[in-house]
């Protein structure tokens, strides 16, 4: 089943304690990003990658990192958590640019 | 960026048409506009896509001004599935996503 995968679902957090959220698909995209939700702001862009070690900055890339050495994971990496990371956060994939995305079921992370 | 605009909330009744308007008067050339809509309690989900010309897929359809500062996304017959917030956003690597519109659904 094509599916892009999210781990874990929930977290709890402290401010400061490093923490990984992971992302991987199984159709062979080359494209992926990284989403946060919050209420009233709708869906913004964190990170993208084209392919293998090709990032760039989205619309809020601040206090987050990605690395893509591998085509099929793509985690998200917050160094430093504070409460103001505190979101739903979304990873997505796509073959052929940033249209037609296959999206995860999402992780929702409380950082206090 | 190039932002867009969209009202806030439609109602439809099942089976009918929806119109859904976006507004994006300050897109770019090689701004992509893309549709997606979001159920409740799952991703979003990819609807259609255009750049300059009106696109038609199982799911939808858009039609694109010929300007391009406006577009709309039409289901061509409402179900209670439908019911959902729905994003018009812009761009071709940087994507920039409006509020989104909620759609109701009555039966």
């Amino acid at each position: 089943e094509a599916q892009v995968t999210q781990n874990p679902r929930y977290l709890i957090t402290v401010t400061g304690k490093k923490l990984t959220v992971t992302c991987s698909q199984n159709m062979n995209h080359e494209y992926m990003s990284w989403y946060r939700q919050d209420p009233g702001l709708g869906l913004r862009q964190i990170y993208y990658s084209m392919n293998v070690e090709v990032t760039d900055k989205g619309d809020v890339p601040e206090g987050y990192k990605v690395s893509r050495k591998e085509k099929r994971n793509f985690p998200l990496i917050l160094e430093s958590p504070s409460p103001n990371q505190t979101s739903l956060y979304f990873c997505a994939s796509s073959k052929f640019g940033f249209w037609d995305q296959y999206f995860g079921p999402g992780t929702r992370l409380l950082v206090l | 960026d190039a932002k867009t605009t969209q009202p806030n909330s439609m109602e439809s009744n099942e089976e009918e048409p929806v119109h859904l308007p976006c507004n994006h008067s300050t897109i770019s050339g090689t701004d992509y506009i893309h549709w997606y809509r979001q159920l409740p309690s799952q991703g979003p989900e990819y609807v259609i896509h255009g750049l300059t010309s009106n696109v038609n897929n199982r799911m939808a359809s858009l039609a694109i001004a010929e300007d391009r500062k406006s577009s709309t996304l039409i289901l061509h017959r409402a179900t209670l599935r439908d019911a959902a917030v729905y994003y018009c956003i812009l761009g071709f690597q940087k994507l920039v996503f409006g509020t989104g519109t909620r759609l109701l659904v009555s039966p």
